[in-house]
């Protein structure tokens, strides 16, 4: 069964800051991963999307990487902005089934 | 291209009662997921649609809970009766295919039991 974990819970950085989240899963047979965007009361807005065959995606000043053998993600976001300030969820599509974590929850202060 | 609806929003019911939340997915999408999200946790799926079909509803907890995609267009998640624990987010998503593609979510509908 897949299990997905996302450190940190929680983060808080200063305005300009460039920060990393990481999300790691325990069975590599996936076909891709992806992030997510949430806004309190709102549903998930998709960030990026990778491929099993693709090692990173960019949209912006976000930049997501794919390690499938160590079970390893991260989303690198570059000078961040208190418009950033969300929780960030991963998703792990296996056979038929998308798990997520549980999220970090970032805050930007201005 | 029209995201994916639900309603209502935001709903409040009294344990036992039964409730109804419904999706409309993007046009054209034939795959449709329904997922739980109880507060400071990541989404549950609990079943997943293809077409009219039903995928997987492994998690799907069938003593109380119900969902039907009829025509392979709408769908329906029905709860009876509710329970306390059964207060989250229910966030409906579908994608253009079963597999790998990306998927598109609603704004979900935040259901309180009390």
């Amino acid at each position: 069964k897949q299990e997905v974990t996302q450190i940190p819970a929680a983060l808080s950085v200063p305005e300009g800051e460039n920060l990393v989240l990481n999300c790691s899963f325990t069975d590599s047979a996936i076909y891709n991963l992806q992030w997510f965007r949430q806004d309190p009361g709102k549903g998930l807005t998709s960030l990026l999307l990778i491929q099993s065959s693709q090692r990173e995606q960019t949209s912006g000043r976000l930049n997501a990487s794919l390690d499938k053998s160590s079970g390893r993600s991260t989303l690198y976001i570059a000078a961040s902005q208190p418009g950033d300030s969300a929780t960030y969820l991963c998703a792990v599509e296996g056979n038929n089934d998308m798990r997520f974590g549980a999220g970090t929850r970032l805050t930007v202060k201005p | 291209e029209a995201g994916v609806a639900q309603s209502p929003r935001y709903k409040i019911i009294e344990k036992r009662q039964s409730v109804a939340f419904w999706c409309n997915p993007i046009s054209g999408h034939a795959t449709l997921y329904w997922y739980q999200q109880i507060l400071g946790q990541g989404p549950k799926l609990l079943i997943q649609f293809q077409n009219n079909g039903v995928v997987d509803d492994s998690q799907l907890p069938k003593d109380r809970f119900s969902a039907e995609r009829l025509k392979g267009v709408d769908s329906t998640l029905k709860i009876q009766p509710a329970k306390l624990e059964d207060s989250a987010v229910y966030l409906c998503a579908s994608s253009s295919g079963p597999t790998n593609t990306e998927a598109f979510f609603g704004q979900g509908t935040r259901l309180t039991v009390v």
